[in-house]
């Protein structure tokens, strides 16, 4: 199967700053890239979909001004999760689908565990 | 996005075929039935879809049934290492919101020894 792959894995920082995670598809382009969080024991929430040169999808109840994404390339999305506070400790997952075949399956990265301290 | 509905959870003897069920009354014709898995703290796995004919590939069978209200993922032979929540989804088109995927709760599934 396809390849995606996400950095950092984890990452721990202070309250406040921003922290950026990376989300490439590795031997496959994508168009479309999708974002997900999870909380400890519940499923993952998808938070917004990217694509590839415009502005991402949010879905309803998430602040596109603090989750910043940006889908530069093909290959490349990244989520920036700015100002981060406790709260936004989380388990983030990107997935990415490759769009020149109709009803393929999507391919997830391995995840990145965010604690803010 | 059509629902779906999933037990929370179930038990399988190792060497056993583990049955995983997954109601979707409200699929419409043209959504697609897709199974994944996550092991913990890792993003999740991708396992088998269809759309109206039964599935298998190397992992899993998919038996839908020929309402497509619901469906069936096969594990033929669990082992220790199939232990992980199972998500069944009712994924749209492409062209209905990018075919994002919506995750249910999922069935956890443990295999035992």
């Amino acid at each position: 199967g396809a390849v995606v792959s996400q950095h950092p894995s984890w990452v721990i920082c202070k309250s406040g700053t921003s922290v950026k995670i990376e989300c490439r598809s590795l031997d496959f382009q994508a168009t479309t890239m999708f974002w997900y969080r999870q909380f400890p024991k519940q499923s993952l929430m998808l938070m917004a979909t990217s694509n590839e040169g415009s502005k991402a999808t949010y879905e309803q109840g998430v602040e596109k001004d603090k989750f910043l994404i940006n889908h530069a390339s093909l290959t490349l999305s990244t989520l920036t999760v700015t100002s981060a506070h406790p709260e936004d400790s989380s388990f983030y997952i990107c997935s990415a689908r490759k769009d020149i075949l109709l009803n393929t399956e999507a391919f997830f990265g391995q995840g990145t565990r965010l604690t803010v301290v | 996005d059509a629902k779906t509905t999933q037990p929370p959870s179930m038990d399988c003897a190792e060497g056993r075929a583990a049955n995983l069920p997954c109601n979707h009354s409200t699929i419409s014709g043209n959504e697609y039935v897709y199974w994944y898995r996550q092991i913990h703290s890792q993003g999740p796995q991708y396992i088998i879809h269809g759309l109206k004919n039964n599935e298998t590939n190397e992992m899993a069978s998919l038996i839908i049934t020929e309402d497509r209200k619901s469906s069936t993922l096969i594990l033929p032979h669990a082992t220790l290492r199939d232990t992980a929540v199972y998500y069944c989804i009712v994924r749209a088109p492409l062209y209905n919101q990018g075919g994002k995927l919506i995750f249910g709760q999922g069935t956890e599934l443990s295999v035992k020894p």
